[in-house]
C-alpha cells in the first residue's frame, strides 16, 4: 500500500463545468476525510466517511458540492457548475478509528483545482 | 469561533536554534487529540506528533515535543536544533470525535 492517492492531481476548467475528483484511502482505514485549502490557508474541513457513510457535512459544502464513498473504499468529490472561488487544493485524508494512542490522518497529495 | 488558533503567521529562526510554535485549541469534549503537521512548499501534509486529552506525559518524537498545558488549552510545537529542512508551514490539529478540524498555520523560516 502506497498511502492515500487522489486523481489528478491537477484540474483546470473552465466556469459552470463540472468536475469529479477521485480519492483512495489507505486499504484498512475505515475513515475517509475531505479537506479544501487555500493558499496561505490550514485545510478546511468539508466532510467526511465511516466506511460507505457520510457522517458530516460542512457548511462550506454547498448544494453544488457532493461527496461519495460506495462501498466504503474510494470516494470521488463533485462540484457542479464550478465557480472561480471553487479554485483550491483539494486534499483527502484517512484513518483507522480513534484510539487511546491517537490516531492521526494520513493525507494524499491533493488535487489541485483552478477555474477559469 | 475558531476551535483552533494559531497566533503566528510567520517565524524566523537563526539554523540550530529551537523553535515553539504557539498553538491553543477550544472543546468542550472531554476526550480530544491534538496533533501538529508540517506542510513544505511541495504541498504534502506530513504528520509530526500527536498528544490524547488524557496523556500525562508531553508527547515527544525525534527533536520535536508538543507542550501540553491543559488547562491553559495550548499545544505548543517545540522544536529542537532547527534545522534549514525544517521550513516550512505547521499546522495544528484537534480530533474532536471522528472530525479532526486545523488552525491557519504557521510560516517558519530557517535562516542559515
Amino acid at each position: 500500500d502506497t498511502g492515500v492517492s487522489q486523481d489528478p492531481r491537477h484540474k483546470i476548467t473552465k466556469r459552470g463545468q463540472n468536475v469529479t475528483f477521485r480519492c483512495d484511502p489507505i486499504s484498512e482505514h475505515n475513515r475517509l476525510y475531505w479537506y479544501r485549502q487555500t493558499l496561505g490557508q490550514g485545510p478546511e474541513f468539508l466532510t467526511y466517511f465511516q466506511n460507505e457513510a457520510q457522517l458530516e457535512k460542512s457548511r462550506l459544502l454547498s448544494d453544488r458540492f457532493s461527496a461519495e464513498r460506495p462501498k466504503g473504499s474510494f470516494s470521488t468529490l463533485e462540484i457542479q457548475r464550478t465557480e472561480q472561488g471553487d479554485s483550491a487544493m483539494y486534499l483527502c485524508a484517512s484513518s483507522s478509528p480513534p484510539s487511546p494512542w491517537g490516531t492521526e490522518a494520513f493525507f494524499g497529495q491533493g488535487t489541485r483545482l483552478t477555474v477559469v | 469561533a475558531q476551535k483552533i488558533t494559531q497566533t503566528q503567521p510567520g517565524m524566523f529562526v537563526q539554523e540550530k536554534e529551537a523553535v515553539t510554535l504557539d498553538c491553543t485549541y477550544d472543546t468542550s469534549d472531554p476526550s480530544y487529540g491534538l496533533f501538529w503537521y508540517k506542510q513544505p512548499s511541495s504541498g504534502e501534509m506530513i504528520f509530526l506528533i500527536y498528544q490524547g486529552s488524557y496523556d500525562q506525559q508531553n508527547a515527544t518524537e525525534g527533536r520535536y515535543s508538543l507542550n501540553f498545558q491543559k488547562a491553559r488549552k495550548s499545544a505548543n510545537l517545540v522544536i529542537s536544533a532547527s534545522q534549514l529542512g525544517d521550513s516550512a508551514m505547521y499546522f495544528c490539529a484537534m480530533r474532536e470525535g471522528d472530525k479532526i478540524i486545523f488552525g491557519k498555520g504557521t510560516r517558519l523560516h530557517i535562516l542559515p
